[in-house]
């Protein structure tokens, strides 16, 4: 069975901080991987994605996730966080089944 | 122009109650799926339709019925409303199976109150 863990659950970070949010999972085929965030009150918006190629991927806001196919990981990561991005940030795989599987959210707070 | 929408946004009701949510997408994705949202914030997958076809159907009670009217529309009906299906539900929509190159969209999530 597929499962993500994300072993963070509340990062508080002060703004200009950089960021690393780790996510792993656990299966052995290919996968496809996802990091999404969901703003106070809001629905869930993509903010990156792996699919193959370069491991290193970069998204919206700043954000990038490293594909470490070794240590089944995808950490998330923006050089320099604003108030803004207060949010929670769900890491997700599939690997060939017809759904997502989530990880359980870190809830990132920056402090102005 | 909204992507995925929901209605209701918000559901307050009754225990024992039946309701509806309500899911359209407007991208011309083939599959949709519900996701419920709990307390502590984790999403897991209900049921997945694919050309009105459905391809997953979790561990759910069999009081939540999905209905797929065309491709565009999956709703949600849910019979006999217990304490424990207050959660936020989540619509989502993908042009092909997730397997492949489908990136989900999500709908703003409607959020149920059993009382």
């Amino acid at each position: 069975a597929q499962s993500v863990s994300q072993h963070n659950h509340h990062v508080i970070l002060s703004e200009a901080a950089s960021l690393e949010l780790g996510c792993n999972y656990s299966y052995g085929g290919t996968v496809n991987l996802f990091w999404y965030v969901q703003y106070p009150g809001q629905h869930l918006q993509l903010l990156l994605k792996y699919f193959s190629g370069d491991p290193l991927v970069k998204g919206i806001k700043g954000f990038e996730a490293e594909f470490i196919k070794s240590k089944f990981s995808f950490n998330l990561r923006k050089p320099s966080v604003q108030w803004s991005d207060t949010a929670e940030y769900f890491c997700a795989v599939n690997g060939g089944a017809n759904n997502l599987f989530f990880g359980t959210g870190t809830r990132l707070t920056v402090i102005p | 122009d909204t992507a995925v929408s929901q209605t209701p946004k918000y559901l307050v009701t009754q225990m024992g109650n039946d309701k509806s949510i309500k899911c359209e997408q407007n991208l011309g994705h083939d599959t949709m799926y519900w996701y419920k949202q709990d307390s502590k914030k984790f999403l897991k997958i209900m049921f997945s339709y694919n050309n009105k076809e459905l391809i997953i159907n979790e561990t759910v009670p069999n009081r939540f019925s999905p209905k797929s009217p065309d491709k565009a529309h999956l709703n949600l009906h849910i019979n006999s409303l217990e304490l424990g299906d207050s959660a936020v539900y989540f619509c989502a929509s993908s042009q092909g199976l997730a397997g492949g190159a489908g990136t989900q969209y999500f709908g703003p999530g409607t959020r149920l109150t059993v009382l």
